[in-house]
């Protein structure tokens, strides 16, 4: 079963703008992932952030985790056309040897 | 840089085939997968593999099949292809006690 669910399904913004997705999870966790899916490509990885762990940057993206709300955001700021793709959030669940996929976030960025 | 292959991008069986997917990584990664993606449903995971010969159910195994003969391949098997399974079907590969998932391109399997 999936235990990430993003939020917005689909977001659609202007080039320059700021873009914001969320992600929630059932279970308790060692770390969460974002990946980006190209379309019709594979899935490539974007940044980890671990249980003990409140935010995480790395160039234009930041994640923040909520452990005692079971969820996590990611921003990717100042966006760019090549920005249009999937985000998926992944989590790593305590004693579990397999990521657990959400159904992902559609980001359109509008030159 | 870690590279993860596919057979083939496009895929086109009759119902009824035997169909092989096949996977190759090139870093010595212990850990390999395959997950199936659907429009609304995200990724699922079919079968995945933590060694040689060593094989695990993921949530959706019905229907198909692994073989890991060697440590670089792991092959998906669709022993009777049918139509619901038409997908796009995705391997991964992980490093022992890493937590990164490396992906291939991406198989689109249309069954007729």
């Amino acid at each position: 079963s999936q235990q990430g669910e993003e939020d917005p399904q689909a977001l659609s913004i202007q080039e320059g703008e700021n873009a914001t997705m969320n992600c929630s999870y059932k279970t308790s966790i060692n770390n969460l992932q974002w990946y980006r899916q190209n379309s019709g490509r594979g899935l490539v990885h974007l940044i980890l952030i671990r249980s003990n762990e409140r935010e995480k940057h790395s160039g234009r993206l930041r994640v923040t985790l909520d452990t005692s709300k079971k969820s996590s955001s990611l921003l990717i700021t100042a966006s760019r056309a090549a920005d249009t793709a999937s985000y998926f959030c992944a989590t790593d669940a305590q004693g579990a040897q397999k990521l657990v996929f959400g159904q992902g976030t559609r980001l359109t960025i509008n030159p | 840089d870690v590279k993860v292959t596919q057979s083939s991008r496009y895929l086109v069986k009759r119902t009824g085939e035997k169909v092989f997917l096949e996977c190759v990584q090139d870093m010595d990664h212990e850990n390999m997968f395959w997950y199936r993606q659907d429009p609304g449903l995200g990724l699922r995971l079919i079968y995945f593999s933590y060694d040689v010969k060593m094989k695990e159910k993921g949530d959706i195994p019905e229907g198909y099949s692994v073989s890991r003969e060697k440590k670089e391949r792991f092959s998906l098997i669709l022993e009777s292809a049918s139509t619901n399974q038409t997908s796009m079907y995705l391997c991964a590969s992980r490093g022992q006690g890493a937590n990164e998932q490396y992906f291939g391109p991406g198989t689109r399997l249309t069954v007729t």
